[in-house]
């Protein structure tokens, strides 16, 4: 079973751009096709934010318009989150997870990472 | 965007009792390959969501056989048969018939 971790700045500034990283462990990032962010503000739910797969394609959550950039790199086993313009709202618990599915889009999420709280603040 | 809403927003459970969550979706989650797009996760207190159910009604690996997941068309179900202490925590049901992938808003499960 392979293990994410996610890793990168735990405070950005408004207007920035928040930049995490996700390592997979245990396993090559080959594996699977798809590789996803979740995001959870304190507090509250889960949001999907955007996945990338192995072939480079991405599926993004409108909601976030155009902020959202996610890439993968093979050679490190790691894929990463790039998230700009960020306001307070933004602040969140980023969760990194192994997409399961070979479709257009993941199917479900297993493993997922411990997760790393972002704060936007000045 | 699909929207998909949990029912009830909390729930406090009796140790050995049975209990349920809904779910229901905005529209089908059939897919033509006669699939249900429908996942259950569970985020114990502290820690991130983990895979319970996946396609419905099939549990993923490792999961009790007390937690089990039924339904169709636009209304699931995820029923414990007999609740546990270790089960406390905010269940989250996912839709993934179609981007963006969407969560219900969560079901608190607490014990009496």
């Amino acid at each position: 079973q392979v293990q994410l971790q996610e890793s990168g700045p735990g405070l950005v500034k408004p207007s920035g751009t928040l930049s995490l990283t996700c390592t997979v462990s245990g396993g090559s990032i080959s594996r699977s096709k798809w590789w996803s962010w979740v995001r959870q503000p304190p507090g509250k739910g889960l949001e999907w934010i955007g996945e990338v797969s192995l072939d480079g394609s991405t599926n993004h959550n409108p909601s976030l318009k155009s902020r959202v950039t996610v890439s993968l790199d093979t050679s490190r086993n790691e894929f990463s989150l790039k998230l700009t313009s960020v306001t307070a709202a933004d602040t969140a618990v980023y969760y990194c997870s192994k997409g399961v599915g070979g479709g257009s889009s993941s199917d479900w999420f297993d493993p997922w990472g411990q997760g790393t709280l972002v704060t936007v603040s000045s | 965007d699909i929207v998909v809403t949990q029912s009830p927003p909390s729930l406090p459970v009796t140790p050995g009792e049975p209990a349920s969550i809904s779910c229901r979706s905005s529209q089908s989650l059939l897919h033509r390959n006669g699939d249900h797009y429908l996942d259950w996760y569970l985020q114990k207190p502290g820690q991130p969501p983990q895979l319970l159910i996946y396609l419905g009604s099939s549990r993923a690996s490792g999961v009790p056989d007390r937690f089990s997941g039924s339904g169709s068309g636009t209304d699931f179900i995820l029923k414990i048969s007999r609740v546990e202490a270790e089960d406390v925590g905010v269940y989250y049901c996912m839709q993934s018939l179609q981007t963006p992938l969407t969560f219900g808003g969560g079901t608190r499960v607490e014990i009496k």
